[in-house]
This record gives structure tokens, sequence and C-alpha cells, in this order.
């Protein structure tokens, strides 16, 4: 089983509306951290945001916001007003405690957005 | 400016051959990470290193050697062991301690073909 869903593999909007990637994770431990990374053609990924599992606080990046929720192993992201430049492969990762005592992102298979004008 | 590079971006060889990608990091940095990416698949972990000369395998270390003689420097090689070679291979840092702990910083990624 994956420990990282991200179960739309393409979205496909016109510009300016809304769109939410869906991430759903599997962990047994408490203390973990998620991950949205973004991956542009160019194919360097830009991190966007860090949440640890004790903070469930949802929080908003201009037009980015981000929705955790602990009861149902989500960590959604949305795309207010979308725009052209959005237009790239979204991956959510979950990083949980290893044996070395280190924190190992597993990646989900990423959601390829694309915006049209 | 502080940053990952990976040389080269785009990598020829031909089967058979070892080759070694370059990975370095200015941002002082502890771990460093080494990942193949394949079309349609997220990211999979190929080594990765928490301090000077030491590292572990990731889950698809066959086919690959990695060194950590200095904190700025993670190269890879992939040998001729590794039956499927031809990706794409993203480097990346993070920091261990600190507000950004964990948050991992990539490099432009080094495309790999083998004939």
């Amino acid at each position: 089983a994956q420990k990282v869903t991200q179960a739309q593999t393409e979205i496909s909007v016109v510009e300016k509306e809304d769109v939410t990637l869906d991430c759903v994770y599997e962990t047994r431990d408490t203390t973990y951290y998620l991950f949205w990374y973004k991956q542009p053609p160019s194919g360097e990924l830009v991190f966007l945001i860090r949440r640890n599992s004790f903070d469930e606080q949802n929080e908003i990046s201009g037009r980015y916001s981000w929705n955790f929720q602990k009861s149902t192993s989500s960590f959604n992201f949305t795309i207010t007003a979308s725009q052209v430049v959005d237009s790239a492969v979204y991956f959510c990762a979950l990083s949980e405690l290893q044996e070395g005592g280190s924190y190992i992102p597993t990646f989900g298979r990423g959601t390829s957005l694309i915006v049209h004008p | 400016d502080g940053g990952i590079t990976q040389s080269p971006k785009y990598l020829f060889r031909k089967e058979g051959q070892n080759v070694t990608l370059s990975c370095e990091q200015n941002l002082n940095h502890d771990a460093m990470y080494w990942y193949r990416q394949d079309p349609g698949q997220g990211l999979r972990l190929i080594y990765y290193s928490q301090i000077v000369n030491d590292f572990q395998k990731g889950d698809i270390a066959e086919g690959y050697s990695v060194s950590r003689e200095k904190k700025e420097s993670f190269p890879l090689t992939v040998t001729s062991a590794q039956k499927n070679p031809t990706a794409f291979y993203l480097c990346a840092s993070s920091p261990l301690t600190g507000p950004s702990s964990y948050e991992q910083y990539f490099g432009p990624g080094t495309r790999l073909t083998v004939t």
C-alpha cells in the first residue's frame, strides 16, 4: 500500500478557476512531517510548505492554502484563481522517523496540473 | 547565491559504462539525498547522507554508489550493474536542525540516457 496517495494523476482547469489537489497519507507514527513540492517543466522541485503532525492549523499563503486533517489523514492543497504559471506537477510527501534517527520523506506519485489560458 | 548545483544537465552514456553525477551545495546543510524520477512516478530515494563519511541506502540503492568526503559534495555513481539507468536524477539537501529542519531543497537535476 502506498504511504502517500495522490489519486488525481492529472487535473486540467481554465485560468481563474480554483483547484484542489488531494493528498492522503498513511502512518502509525504520532510525530511526522508533511510537505508539498512543486515541479515546473524545468524539473527542479520547489519547496512549498512543511507541516508537523501536531499543528493542524490551516495555512494560507497568497493564492495557496493547505488543509491538514488528521482525522482523515489528508493534507490537501488548494490554489485559488489559478494562473498559467501554476502549471506543474505537485508532489505531496510524508516524513517519518527512520531507524537512524532522521526523517526521510516518501513522495506521492504527483498530480500534474494544467492551467489553460 | 546559495543553492544546489548538479552537473551536467544532460548526460549520455553507453551501456556498460559507469558514470558519476555531481551534486554540490553551499547551503551548509547537513543532509544530502539522491532521488531517481521516472515518467509518471514519484521520487524514489537512492541514497542519503546525514554526515560526512556516512551514508545510508534508500529504497533503490542497487547498482548505485555514493561518497560523502566533504559536507558540500555528494556525488552519485551509476554503475554498469544498474539494469535500467536511464532516468532523471535529483539531488537534494536539508538542514537537520532549526525551523527549516527536513525541508528539502533540490538541484536542477541530471537527465541520464544510457544506450
